[in-house]
């Protein structure tokens, strides 16, 4: 079973209005989350983090929410531009043993259209 | 610093065939890591290295599979014996320790390379 979700393969928004990139997870053990942004035939870019104590960070148009009761976390555009299209991943990451080891969701791609 | 290379970016091999990757970190990072991401999936970690030193290896890495870092910088991804299921582009990225969260482990992923096995 998948230890890092994202549910929605793609996402459509319009220019100017908010992006929502959802991601659920599995393991309560975690100690942040990493989102990624990826373009084609670039590799993943580390996009904003958050750590396990927090439950919010920002900076600039993106916001990362954690909600770890429901295991649950999301980043919000705002507002969305053209070049935010991309496919978005979020990741899990422990501190310490297995610091190799950043768990993936397939990801989810976003169009923002003009 | 340029970010961290990878050559080639594309390789089409005939299964069966031996094939290598190579990966310049970014100089400062002694961190690096080795992921492959196919279709419709995100990337899934193969193997990592502090230094020179082979920390971790995932279960996905069969014994076909074979890295290096001889001397703590660029590395190596040799698949022998290709096979069809090998298809999928082999990311390379380094970290270096610290950084936002305290102690997160930030990587840093080059364009990849892409295996084509027929």
């Amino acid at each position: 079973d998948q230890q890092v979700k994202q549910n929605s393969p793609s996402l459509s928004v319009q220019e100017g209005r908010i992006s929502i990139l959802n991601c659920d997870y599995t393991n309560s053990m975690f100690d942040y989350f990493l989102w990624y942004k990826k373009y084609p035939a670039e590799g993943p870019t580390f996009l904003i983090s958050i750590s396990s104590i927090k439950d919010k960070n920002e900076d600039g148009r993106f916001t990362v929410f954690l909600n770890k009761s429901a295991k649950h976390l999301s980043l919000h555009i705002v507002p969305s531009q053209p070049g935010d299209s991309a496919v978005y991943f979020c990741a899990e990451g422990h501190y310490g043993g297995s610091q190799g080891n950043l768990i993936f969701g397939k990801g989810t791609k976003l169009s923002v259209k003009p | 610093d340029t970010g961290v290379s990878q050559d080639p970016r594309h390789k089409i091999t005939k299964r069966g065939q031996n094939v290598t990757f190579r990966c310049d970190p970014i100089s400062e990072h002694n961190r690096l890591y080795w992921y492959r991401q196919t279709l419709g999936q995100g990337p899934e970690f193969l193997t990592y290295f502090q230094n020179e030193a082979q920390l971790e290896k995932s279960r996905l890495l069969s014994d076909r599979f074979s890295a290096e870092r001889p001397k703590g910088s660029f590395s190596t991804l040799e698949i022998q014996r290709t096979e069809q299921g090998d298809s999928a582009m082999y990311l390379c990225a380094s970290s270096l320790a610290g950084g936002e969260p305290p102690g997160a482990n930030v990587l840093t992923f080059g364009a990849g390379s892409r295996l084509t096995v027929l």
